[in-house]
């Protein structure tokens, strides 16, 4: 049975830091890894998709890293500012695209 | 447009009570997910449909049903709520045609449900 951990489950920082989030999963077959950000009170966005066939994906200042044959993901926030305050959520798409989710890093950014 | 929306954002009802919750998508996608997030913040599937198939059914009470009348709209109907079934329930959806690995689900707002 897939499980997919997060690593810290909270993390604060000043603005203008670059941070890493962690994210892992036990069972390598896998379509995908895909990281999203969770806002208080909305749904969730999807912030990066990884193929599994795919070592890195990058949008803007976000970075992540994926590494399926040790079970490991990384998301890397560069210049941290204060909106990118949320929980940050690693989920690994198995068959019939069903997705599986970590608990999530709940991330603030200090001004 | 919201390309996912799920209706009501809010519920409160009482033990025993029959709801459901409906959800619609104007991305022309193939599937439709229902997930439930509880206290504690964890996301798990229930249901998935491809055109208006039952594809993904996770060990979930059968008082919950998921119905849906076209491949646009997926509801959940849930009967004889219990305390234990308050959460944030997601809908969301993906098109499932080519790589499969390149497919993101996009999620609506969520509907607090909360069973006094």
């Amino acid at each position: 049975k897939q499980e997919v951990t997060q690593i810290p489950a909270a993390l604060s920082v000043p603005e203008g830091e670059n941070l890493v989030l962690n994210c892992s999963f036990t069972d390598s077959a896998i379509y995908n890894l895909q990281w999203f950000r969770q806002d208080p009170g909305k749904g969730l966005t999807s912030l990066l998709l990884i193929q599994s066939s795919q070592r890195e994906q990058t949008s803007g200042r976000l970075n992540a890293s994926l590494d399926k044959s040790s079970g490991r993901s990384t998301l890397y926030i560069a210049a941290s500012q204060p909106g990118d305050s949320a929980t940050y959520l690693c989920a690994v798409t198995e068959g019939a695209q069903k997705l599986v989710f970590g608990q999530g890093t709940r991330l603030t950014i200090n001004p | 447009d919201t390309a996912v929306s799920q209706t009501p954002k809010y519920l409160v009802t009482q033990m025993g009570n029959d709801k459901s919750i409906k959800c619609e998508q104007n991305l022309g996608h193939d599937t439709m997910y229902w997930y439930k997030q509880d206290s504690k913040k964890f996301l798990k599937i229930m249901f998935s449909y491809n055109n208006k198939e039952l594809i993904i059914n996770e060990t979930v009470p059968n008082r919950f049903s998921p119905k849906s009348p076209d491949k646009a709209h997926l509801n959940l109907h849930i009967n004889s709520l219990e305390l234990g079934d308050s959460a944030v329930y997601f809908c969301a959806s993906s098109q499932d045609r080519g790589v499969l690995a390149k497919n993101i689900q996009y999620f609506g707002a969520g509907t607090r449900l909360s069973v006094l």
